[in-house]
């Protein structure tokens, strides 16, 4: 049984530019959440894909935007960067959504210079 | 909107001490879970509590819910050096999920 994989695990991008991270879930769970964790901070929600709908959103403006595959993998794509947005970005996955323990990656760590 | 706070925020022991994190969260939930990140790591789940006054056992760590579902603690017995890193509660709330502002844990050997 694999984890939650997540790629890539570094990225620098220039302000203003687009990201899109990429996660793969683990065997057999369909819920895919998106967090956004700053230096010495809690991760924050951003989102939740539950069999390939969003189901929960959290206070982060419309630039921010998911996907979730058939295979239930899922992507977070940012779009024109801001600094603030430098951060760890983990991907999680449950068997579904709220209600079950959840397996993290081990998280994109993207710097935006 | 919903928030979830720790106390303490840092939290320094000698091994073999106790350690104990509260957690508060501004609304009821409907499930407590406790995370474990250990420093340069990824959260890592360890356990969910769901029933009001639950109380739960894992080796060392003492996990309790709150009767009102609005707090949890999570207490160490004897720490020990791998017992380093910050906890985190985590709830659903709405449609979102949130992590409470979490408790790190140094064990001076």
């Amino acid at each position: 049984e694999t984890g939650v994989t997540q790629s890539p695990t570094h990225l620098i991008k220039t302000r203003g530019q687009q990201v899109t991270l990429r996660c793969s879930s683990q065997s057999g769970h369909n819920t895919v959440s998106w967090y956004q964790q700053a230096l010495g901070q809690g991760p924050q929600f951003i989102f939740q894909y539950y069999r390939e709908e969003e189901n929960g959103r959290g206070n982060f403006p419309p630039r921010f935007s998911g996907l979730q595959f058939p295979n239930y993998s899922s992507e977070l794509n940012v779009n024109a960067l801001e600094l603030d947005d430098s951060a760890l970005y983990l991907c999680a996955s449950s068997l579904g959504p709220g209600d079950y323990g959840y397996t993290f990656g081990s998280g994109t760590r993207l710097t935006v210079v | 909107g919903q928030q979830v706070m720790q106390i303490p925020q840092y939290q320094h022991v000698q091994e073999g001490e106790d350690f104990t994190t509260y957690c508060n969260s501004s609304t009821t939930l409907s499930n407590i879970q406790w995370y474990k990140q250990r420093p340069g790591g990824h959260p890592v789940f360890l356990i969910q509590l769901v029933k009001s006054g639950e109380v739960k056992k894992q080796k060392r760590l003492t996990f309790q819910f709150g009767e009102a579902k609005k707090n949890s603690s999570l207490h160490i017995t004897a720490t020990q050096t791998t017992d380093v890193g910050t906890y985190f509660c985590a709830g659903p709330g709405g449609n979102q999920f949130y992590f409470g502002t979490g408790t790190s844990l140094t064990v001076i050997p």
